[in-house]
């Protein structure tokens, strides 16, 4: 079946815009899952959404960063107010959590941000 | 505070080789280890993973040990080929509790040559 989905691949911005970054799970995943990738960083988490529970929001880096989830499955990361230090590439991952294979995250591809 | 150190930062081995990415966590309430294996604009990809209750993990061509007193886990691959080059990560979760979210080592880039 499709894997994660993630759009748009890539994306420049100017410093100081809103960019919003778009991930389509894998179908029937009810996890969901925001990653960043960035030289010197690594891999890092941001953001987490079950079901219809209240997301985890502990790993957003600061409150510029948002992320929504619609009827349980395509969700949205915006980025207020861009800044150089955002530019990075936003991974999204699903999971059947917590179903048969609950700890398997699938990622997507990612979208490569620059900001300018 | 970096939970998972994962060396080295970069391997580079000849056909045939069996290269060993190591990885060490400080989380005792880690429960599930995968590794992944990245290409270049790709996003990772689920290699292998494994639980603490057993000590080692095969699947075809790659291997995880895994040292629970030492709170250690390392990616084994036997026979590598040119293909194998990537950035290979490992990371750990705890179960259920916050929702699996992966906690990753910084990353290993492996070069096989031919």
């Amino acid at each position: 079946g499709a894997g994660v989905s993630q759009s748009p691949s890539n994306k420049v911005t100017e410093k100081g815009k809103d960019v919003e970054l778009r991930c389509d799970p894998i179908s029937g995943h009810t996890a969901l899952y925001w990653y960043r990738q960035s030289l010197g960083q690594g891999l890092e988490f941001l953001i987490y959404f079950q079901g219809n529970s209240a997301p985890d929001k502990s790993g957003l880096p600061s409150d510029r960063f948002s992320a929504e989830r619609t009827g349980g499955s395509v969700s949205t990361l915006t980025i207020q107010r861009t800044q150089q230090e955002d530019s990075a590439v936003y991974l999204c991952a699903s999971s059947n959590l917590p179903g048969r294979g609950r700890y398997e995250q699938y990622f997507g591809p990612g979208t490569r941000l620059t900001v300018t | 505070q970096q939970q998972v150190k994962q060396s080295p930062q970069s391997l580079i081995v000849q056909k045939g080789g069996i290269p060993i990415i190591n990885c060490a966590y400080e989380n005792t309430a880690f429960d599930y280890f995968p590794w992944y294996q990245q290409f270049p604009g790709k996003g990772p990809a689920l290699l292998i993973a494994i639980r603490p209750d057993v000590s080692e993990k095969k699947e075809g061509r790659f291997t995880i040990s895994f040292n629970k007193s030492a709170k250690q886990f390392s990616l084994h691959i036997m026979d590598s080929q040119p293909g194998d080059s990537a950035t290979y990560f490992c990371a750990a979760s705890i179960g259920e509790t916050s929702g699996s979210r992966l906690t990753f080592g910084e990353g290993t880039q492996l070069t096989v040559n031919p």
